[in-house]
């Protein structure tokens, strides 16, 4: 596998389930991220890790639980969602130096979530 | 205030002909890099050109080149020789230093190309 792969790529939840989003990057980076994409919207930003360490938390509700166990793999817990939750989830790395002359970052291909 | 603003929805090109997507920014930063990416129906986000505020000359990657107006604050793509590919959502992306970690994504044009 190469760059930044993403599991599951479709998801169809009901609200009182549990579930979870797997990322996981190959390139060697050191800051992986969580975006939301919804229709007609900007990306939104949920949580960065760098070094495996959270470093942002851009105001997300509860119902979403990040969990960084290494700098390869990101996972996102979803439990009682609601239908305004749906969107596309995209997983980011990128290698972080200090200074905005880095690297882009590098998206997955993203879940595709439906909550019923 | 939106950091990235992104004025048009969508966007028409015949093919091989050149397009021009307009990006402005707003940050008080002075050092920040910008991007721009391409996000196919596949939903997959691409990278493709970088700018960063010092840069003196505009970049070019290929048929994509950004044109830098940094007092305007601007940072247009322009796709030269247009192909049926690239139709497609385009972002433009801002990230500045202060900020750390942090990437300001646009709303988003999109494009088509008609042959």
């Amino acid at each position: 596998e190469t760059g930044v792969t993403q599991t599951p790529r479709h998801l169809v939840m009901g609200m009182t389930n549990k579930k979870s989003l797997k990322c996981e990057q190959h390139l060697g980076h050191n800051a992986m991220y969580w975006y939301k994409q919804s229709a007609k919207k900007p990306l939104e930003l949920m949580f960065v890790y760098n070094f495996k360490e959270q470093t942002e938390n851009n105001s997300v509700p509860s119902r979403f639980s990040p969990e960084c166990p290494n700098s390869s793999h990101l996972f996102l817990h979803l439990h009682t969602l609601q239908p305004e939750d749906s969107a596309l989830y995209l997983c980011a790395s990128s290698q972080n130096n200090g200074g905005a002359q880095d690297n882009e970052q590098f998206f997955g291909p993203g879940t595709r979530l439906t909550v019923l | 205030a939106q950091k990235i603003t992104q004025t048009q929805p969508g966007m028409f090109v015949q093919e091989k002909e050149a397009v021009t997507l307009d990006c402005t920014y707003d940050t008080s930063d002075p050092s920040y890099g910008l991007f721009w990416y391409k996000q196919p129906s596949s939903g997959e986000m691409i990278f493709l050109i970088y700018q960063g505020s010092y840069d003196q000359q505009n970049a070019t990657e290929g048929r994509y080149s950004l044109n830098f107006q940094k007092a305007r604050k601007s940072a247009n793509l322009v796709i030269s020789a247009s192909q049926l590919g690239d139709s497609a959502m385009y972002f433009c992306a801002m990230r500045e230093v202060n900020t750390g970690n942090q990437f300001y994504f646009g709303t988003g044009t999109s494009l088509t190309v008609i042959p």
